[in-house]
C-alpha cells in the first residue's frame, strides 16, 4: 500500500524553464511533508518542506505547492538548471508520528538538459 | 549545519562475513536515527529505527538478528551487517533528526551520504 506516490518517474526540462515535480498521498493525518534530492551512490539532501497548515512555502528557486483536499503536493523550480538533475523524493509525516518516521515516495528522475 | 556523516563509504566483503556501518551527526544531538536500503531505481526503503539509549524498532519484514543496530551516544549509531549474504547487497544510508528544545516538533531528517556493501 503506497502512502506516497510519484507517478512520474521521469521528467525532462529545457535549461530555464520551470520544473514541476508531482506527489500525491492517501492518508489524511499527513501534516508535514517535505522534499529531498538524491545523486546517484549519494544520501538525499533536504531541500524544502511544508507544514499542512500551510498551501505554500517558497525558498529561493524551489516553492512548494500543498492541496490538502486533493492530497496533493508540488514541487516547483525556477528557473531550472542542468545542475538540478537528479531524483526527487517527496515525503510526508503523520501527525500522530512523534517518532519522525517519514513514509517517502518512489521519486522522479528529473533531468534538465542545456 | 545538519551534516550526517556514514563510515566506510563502501565496503566489499566475503559471504558470511560482518560488516559495521557507522553513522554519525557531526555538528548537532540526534535523538532519532534512522537505517534505509536502496536497490538501484528504488525508493527509500526504511528498515529501522533507533532511539538512543533503547531498543531499535525493525520495520515489518527486516530481520533483526540480521542487521544489528546500536545506538550508543545522541551523536552515533552503528548497523551491522552479520553473516552477509550477496543478496544483503545495497545501499545503506543513514539519517538522523534533531530533537527540538522545549518539546517542538521537527520531522526533518538529515541524510548521510550512504554505504555502498557488496557481498561476495
Amino acid at each position: 500500500d503506497q502512502q506516497v506516490k510519484q507517478n512520474s518517474p521521469s521528467l525532462s526540462v529545457q535549461e530555464g524553464r520551470i520544473s514541476i515535480l508531482n506527489c500525491d498521498y492517501t492518508n489524511s493525518m499527513f501534516d508535514y511533508f517535505l522534499w529531498y534530492k538524491k545523486y546517484p551512490a549519494e544520501g538525499p539532501t533536504f531541500l524544502i518542506s511544508i507544514s499542512s497548515i500551510k498551501d505554500k512555502n517558497e525558498d529561493g528557486r524551489f516553492t512548494v505547492f500543498l492541496n490538502k483536499s486533493a492530497k496533493h503536493l508540488s514541487l516547483h523550480i525556477v528557473p531550472s538548471q542542468p545542475g538540478d538533475s537528479a531524483v526527487y523524493f517527496c515525503a510526508a509525516s503523520p501527525q500522530y508520528n512523534q517518532g519522525g518516521k517519514l513514509i517517502f515516495g518512489q521519486g522522479t528522475e528529473l533531468s534538465v538538459k542545456p | 549545519g545538519a551534516v550526517v556523516s556514514q563510515h566506510p563509504s563502501w565496503v566489499i566483503c566475503k559471504s558470511g562475513t560482518s560488516v559495521k556501518i557507522e553513522c554519525r551527526s557531526l555538528d548537532f544531538q540526534a535523538t532519532t536515527m534512522f537505517w534505509y536500503r536502496q536497490f538501484p531505481k528504488q525508493s527509500l526503503m526504511l528498515m529501522a529505527t533507533s532511539n538512543e539509549g533503547s531498543k531499535a524498532t525493525y520495520e515489518q519484514g527486516v530481520e533483526k538478528d540480521k542487521f544489528l543496530i546500536n545506538h550508543a551516544s545522541l551523536t552515533l549509531s552503528t548497523l551491522t551487517v552479520t553473516s552477509a549474504h550477496p543478496e544483503d547487497s545495497s545501499f545503506y544510508i543513514c539519517s538522523a533528526r534533531s530533537g527540538l528544545a522545549g518539546g517542538g516538533r521537527t520531522d526533518t531528517q538529515y541524510f548521510g551520504p550512504g554505504t555502498r556493501l557488496t557481498v561476495l
